[in-house]
């Protein structure tokens, strides 16, 4: 079975221009999150989806970030303008629904460098 | 709100010892999920292993399994028989309601020959 996937793998741009993350989760699953790791904050959830209705973006840093879930297998991470403090790994992640707490299952992430 | 304390920055094992890593966590709820995900150098991260705060029994997943201690509020992974392919960071996290997960700092295991 496929895993979550997650477009591009590296990302290196110069400050000001607009960045955007791709995430196609893993069939059937309910919610996708978006999570930010760096060394200094370690892995922050951003926001998630809940049948591709947003259901939290309270860690989302500030207005420049934007997520998006148009269909139940694609959601979108945009940044604009991207800043050289947002260099870090990005993580998209899915799980089923179920009455259980479930894993998330993450894909491989994406790494971002500002310059 | 919910927690989680990783209190060993860095551990060390010999191959084929067996490991333990440590992991406590604070929540409210009488409901929740501790998870085990580890990330190696490449940098993905994997899951490891789940225990439910109802399951009486701890969780195994071949050489992996949870200590899960409810009273003492810990869900401590053990790691038997390590290997070199072993040698990764461990994230320990919880989950109580709405499918969110809280992740503590991590534990960085290296295995030696």
């Amino acid at each position: 079975d496929a895993g979550v996937i997650q477009s591009p793998r590296h990302e290196v741009t110069e400050m000001g221009q607009e960045v955007t993350l791709r995430c196609k989760p893993i069939s059937g699953h309910d919610y996708l999150f978006w999570y930010r790791q760096t060394m200094m904050r370690g892995l922050e959830l951003l926001i998630y989806f809940n049948n591709n209705v947003p259901i939290d973006d309270s860690g989302m840093p500030e207005d420049r970030f934007s997520a998006k879930m148009p269909n139940a297998s694609f959601s979108t991470l945009k940044i604009q303008p991207s800043e050289p403090r947002d260099s870090a790994v990005y993580f998209c992640a899915s799980s089923l629904a179920t009455g259980r707490h479930q894993p998330q299952h993450f894909g491989d992430g994406t790494r971002l460098s500002i310059l | 709100a919910q927690k989680i304390t990783q209190t060993q920055p860095g551990m060390f094992v010999q191959e084929k010892e067996a490991v333990t890593l440590d992991c406590t966590y604070d929540t409210s709820d009488q409901s929740y999920g501790l998870f085990w995900y580890k990330q190696p150098s490449s940098g993905e991260m994997i899951f490891l292993i789940y225990q439910g705060s109802y399951d009486e029994q701890n969780a195994t997943e071949g050489r992996y399994s949870l200590n899960f201690q409810k009273a003492r509020k810990s869900a401590n992974l053990v790691i038997s028989a390590s290997q070199l392919g072993d040698s990764a960071m461990y994230f320990c996290a919880m989950s109580a309601g709405f499918q969110k997960l809280v992740f503590g700092t991590g534990t960085r295991l290296l295995v030696s020959p």
